[in-house]
């Protein structure tokens, strides 16, 4: 079934501890992303990655690090989390073809005490 | 400025009735994508569709339908005879190439609420 997984779901922790949220998408995409989403905002792209060792800066990526080693993976980096970075994150992949459907994962939610 | 506004935050309808969410966009490129997807209460993104900017043709889809007006820059979702499992956070979104198509750009989202 073709999907993009992220993990974890659901994560609770406290400020100042790194933490990963990872993405693996298996239907050979080029492109990911990473958004968060929330209230009022809609959402908010973070970083996207046009291939394998190609990042770039979205929106809002003050806070955040992502790293691109395999095309299947894009882990979301919180290096020193904040309280302000409680939100709801969704990876996402497509084609490289632009105006392409994207696709996304279930979402994480991250809480930041 | 916000280049997509779902002005309705939150719409409630009782079941049956049909219901229009709103979509507007702003854009200074001649060609982009705009999209709709919803989010069930169960929290993910479901993919509904995608118009390209010289396809103005309105397209329907079972109960949904979309009218996209590229004079007054709208593309507005409607659901015929709608029903509880519509209850769900619906987003349009914008792709254009100014930015690369390198992101949607979304709307805040509007709320819809079915009751039986």
């Amino acid at each position: 079934e073709a999907q993009v997984t992220q993990n974890p779901r659901y994560l609770i922790t406290v400020t100042g501890k790194k933490l990963t949220v990872t993405c693996s998408q298996n239907m050979n995409h080029e492109y990911m992303s990473w958004y968060r989403q929330d209230p009022g905002l809609g959402l908010r792209q973070i970083y996207y990655s046009m291939n394998v060792e190609v990042t770039d800066k979205g929106d809002v990526p003050e806070g955040y690090k992502v790293s691109r080693k395999e095309k299947r993976n894009f882990p979301l980096i919180l290096e020193s989390p904040s309280p302000n970075q409680t939100s709801l994150y969704f990876c996402a992949s497509r084609p490289i073809e632009s105006g392409g459907e994207l696709f996304f994962g279930e979402g994480s939610r991250l809480t930041v005490l | 400025a916000q280049k997509v506004t779902q002005a309705q935050t939150e719409i409630s309808v009782v079941e049956k009735e049909d219901v229009t969410l709103d979509c507007v966009y702003e854009t200074r490129d001649t060609t982009y994508y705009l999209f709709w997807y919803k989010q069930p209460p169960s929290g993910e993104l479901v993919f509904l569709i995608r118009r390209n900017s010289f396809d103005e043709q309105n397209e329907i889809s079972g109960r949904y339908s979309w009218n996209f007006q590229k004079s007054t820059s709208s593309f507005n979702f409607t659901i015929t005879a709608s029903q509880v499992v519509d209850s769900a956070v619906y987003f349009c979104a914008l792709s254009e190439p100014s930015g690369g198509y390198n992101k949607l750009i979304f709307g805040a989202g509007t709320r819809l609420a079915v009751h039986p």
